[in-house]
């Protein structure tokens, strides 16, 4: 079974930095690109980055491109979002999420999620 | 603002048909396949239902379908049941190398 585990979430002030991680099992993880996604309380989905297996390339909303970095570490099944300069609209629940495909690429389709690490920066 | 349009909110009776559309332009789903569709209940974390503009994942319901036409594409749930209740989500690759959501549907089964 999926387990993706989400966790780093706080209550921080803006301008301020926050590494959020994400624990995967279950899977094959370094054969799968992995997203984060968020969530701003009562609003829809907004896609925030996205890592290849390898972690050779990687992909970014404007919104936060320049000060997000999206890693992965595939001896630990882990995957970081690393977030800087922090905004009040940056605040939201961010979804960990897998790649549907078992490819070298990004299908642009996720899944399996995880529960979400909420961020809050005020 | 979404870069794709979706309905905020469709209604429909048990037993019967709904269609949600997704609207979007040349450089997402007029373009390319990478449709994806999502159901998320409160509080949920959201389910992938339908991939690639009309296939349905593993344990998925044979109630979901997705199609497209030209910029538009559309999830159809038929035989309504009141679990079916919640958002759903259209996705679809962007030329910018972005991943493109709609701003949510919500169905209510009344």
């Amino acid at each position: 079974e999926v387990q993706l585990v989400e966790s780093g979430g706080a209550l921080i002030q803006p301008g301020e930095s926050l590494r959020l991680s994400c624990a995967a099992s279950g899977f094959n993880f370094k054969n799968y690109a992995m997203t984060w996604v968020r969530q701003a309380p009562g609003k829809g989905l907004e896609w925030v980055a996205a890592i290849t297996g390898s972690g050779s390339s990687t992909y970014y909303a404007d919104s936060v491109k320049g000060r997000f970095t999206i890693s992965r570490d595939n001896s630990k099944n882990t995957q970081f979002l690393q977030m800087r300069s922090l905004r009040a609209e940056d605040t939201a629940l961010y979804y960990c999420a897998k790649d549907y495909y078992d490819s070298s690429g990004y299908s642009w389709m996720v899944d399996s999620w995880g529960q979400g690490t909420f961020v809050t920066v005020s | 603002q979404s870069a794709l349009t979706q309905p905020a909110s469709v209604s429909g009776s048990p037993g019967q048909s709904i269609t949600i559309s997704c609207t979007g332009t040349s450089t997402d789903i007029g373009t390319y396949n990478y449709v994806s569709w999502y159901q998320q209940h409160p509080g949920r974390a959201p389910k992938l239902i339908i991939s690639d503009v009309s296939n349905r994942p593993s344990g998925i319901s044979y109630r979901f379908s997705g199609s497209k036409s030209g910029y538009t594409a559309s999830l159809t749930i038929s035989e309504l049941q009141p679990e079916d209740e919640a958002d759903y989500y259209c996705g679809s690759y962007s030329s910018s190398s972005t991943l493109a959501f709609g701003g949510g549907t919500k169905l209510t089964v009344l």
